[in-house]
């Protein structure tokens, strides 16, 4: 098993520039979740998803959006990024409902938006 | 109040130390406990997780939680350089699909 992927590995984007964060997992999780983290501040729930279908908003949704067409699949898109933007993003999944279960997170993708 | 506070750092010990990583937290609904450790330029991996109170013990760490103070710690015995990464508590209750993570403490250990 590949685990949780990520692509890009690192970004580098213009101001009002556009991209999709890729994510997959091969493990048939149900929950699949996007974080960003910044320096000393932890990870910040950006977009969470209990199944194909299904997603929710996290702590820090705005300027973000996603997807889940499928089960192994959960791309995060950035329109008109922003500085604010700039982070490191993971994906994680877990199998079932978090906390009973462990999350599994991917290698992330650093982002820079100057 | 943040829900979940934990110590920065940095942490600086030599080899064989015994490491105290603490987090606090205010919402008494936390069942879960989970400490991840994070290397480097990499991705978080979960290290040890409690259910409830207690303590749990996995080779050299250890983890307990005290829930009457809202108040979790992990312990490591006989410190290496191989532990220097950052550590994160995390929790979670019963009734969410969200882990709530505290902000990490960088800890090194030195030869």
């Amino acid at each position: 098993n590949a685990g949780v992927t990520q692509t890009p590995k690192f970004r580098i984007l213009k101001i009002g520039q556009s991209m999709t964060l890729q994510c997959t997992q091969d493990m048939n999780h149900n929950y699949m979740y996007w974080y960003r983290q910044d320096p000393g501040m932890g990870l910040k729930l950006i977009y969470y998803s209990v199944g194909a279908g299904i997603t929710d908003k996290g702590e820090v949704p705005n300027g973000y959006n996603v997807s889940r067409s499928t089960t192994e699949d959960f791309p995060l898109r950035l329109e008109l990024a922003a500085p604010s933007q700039t982070s490191v993003y993971f994906c994680a999944s877990s199998y079932s409902k978090t906390g009973a279960y462990e999350q599994y997170f991917g290698p992330g993708t650093r982002l820079t938006v100057t | 109040q943040k829900e979940v506070e934990q110590d920065p750092g940095p942490l600086s010990v030599p080899e064989g130390a015994i490491v105290s990583l603490n987090c606090t937290y205010s919402n008494s609904a936390f069942q879960y406990f989970m400490w991840y450790r994070q290397y480097s330029r990499k991705g978080p991996e979960l290290l040890m997780y409690t259910y409830s109170s207690g303590n749990k013990e996995d080779g050299r760490f250890t983890a307990q939680v005290d829930k009457s103070s809202k108040y979790i710690s992990l312990f490591i015995r006989d410190s290496q350089p191989s532990d220097s990464a950052t550590y994160l508590c995390a929790m979670s209750s019963y009734n969410t699909d969200k882990l709530i993570f505290g902000t990490g403490t960088r800890l090194q250990v030195f030869p």
